[in-house]
């Protein structure tokens, strides 16, 4: 499969357990964040997303929150299945309208069984 | 099936030969990117395109050139490559590239430029 990074942070966690998925953005102005799911040998996956007029958002198993005043995201996958196994990537826009995604350097998800 | 197809998947060549990466999508998508993937740097943008014929600058657009002459399709072409383009290449795509659109992403195409 493809080499996403060989430098990532890196999280293991025992299959069943929840993993939480940090990540930092630097512009305040940001108002619209989005978290991908990227597996060895493939493109990005849309997981999530939230604006930033929320601080907590809940999919299937995953929940992302936002804390503005620090400037912190995360993921939280409940019931960790190996299937998870990833790199999961953060994704911030400055501005509704504008196109363009800024993508943090990713982390890498190891599920244990 | 609704995706994002890029060819070729993996190419070697050497520096000065141009070369085209094509993308296509089958969405009837709006909005049209081109990333590049490294280590340590995630992914960064190259160009985009909002509709048919027209483009802009991403990040890091200097070596590269696109075009979109029709919807589903947007070439990433590289005049002259050299070895720092070597790198994992994206396409994805969205309806409108307005936030709240998913963008969806095709396989990747790995370039290495000898």
């Amino acid at each position: 499969g493809e080499s996403v990074g060989l430098h990532l942070p890196t999280l293991s966690v025992q299959e069943g357990d929840n993993s939480i998925i940090n990540c930092a953005y630097s512009n305040s102005a940001s108002d619209y964040f989005i978290w991908y799911k990227q597996e060895s040998g493939k493109g990005p996956q849309f997981i999530i997303d939230i604006r930033s007029n929320m601080d907590k958002r809940q999919g299937q198993r995953v929940t992302v929150l936002l804390n503005k005043t620090v400037k912190h995201l995360s993921l939280q996958i409940a019931a960790t299945q190996p299937g998870d196994s990833a790199v999961y990537f953060c994704a911030e826009i400055v501005n509704f309208g504008n196109e363009k995604l800024t993508f943090g350097t990713g982390t890498r998800l190891t599920i244990i069984p | 099936e609704a995706q994002v197809t890029q060819n070729p998947r993996y190419l070697i060549t050497v520096t000065g030969k141009k070369l085209t990466v094509t993308c296509s999508q089958n969405m009837n998508h709006e909005y049209m990117s081109w990333y590049r993937q490294d280590p340590g740097l995630g992914l960064r943008q190259i160009y985009y395109s909002m509709n048919v014929e027209v483009t802009d600058k991403g990040d890091v657009p200097e070596g590269y050139k696109v075009s979109r002459k029709e919807k589903r399709n947007f070439p990433l072409i590289l005049e002259s490559p050299s070895p720092n383009q070597t790198s994992l290449y994206f396409c994805a795509s969205s309806l409108q590239g307005r936030a709240g659109d998913t963008q969806y992403f095709g396989p990747g195409t790995r370039l290495t430029v000898l």
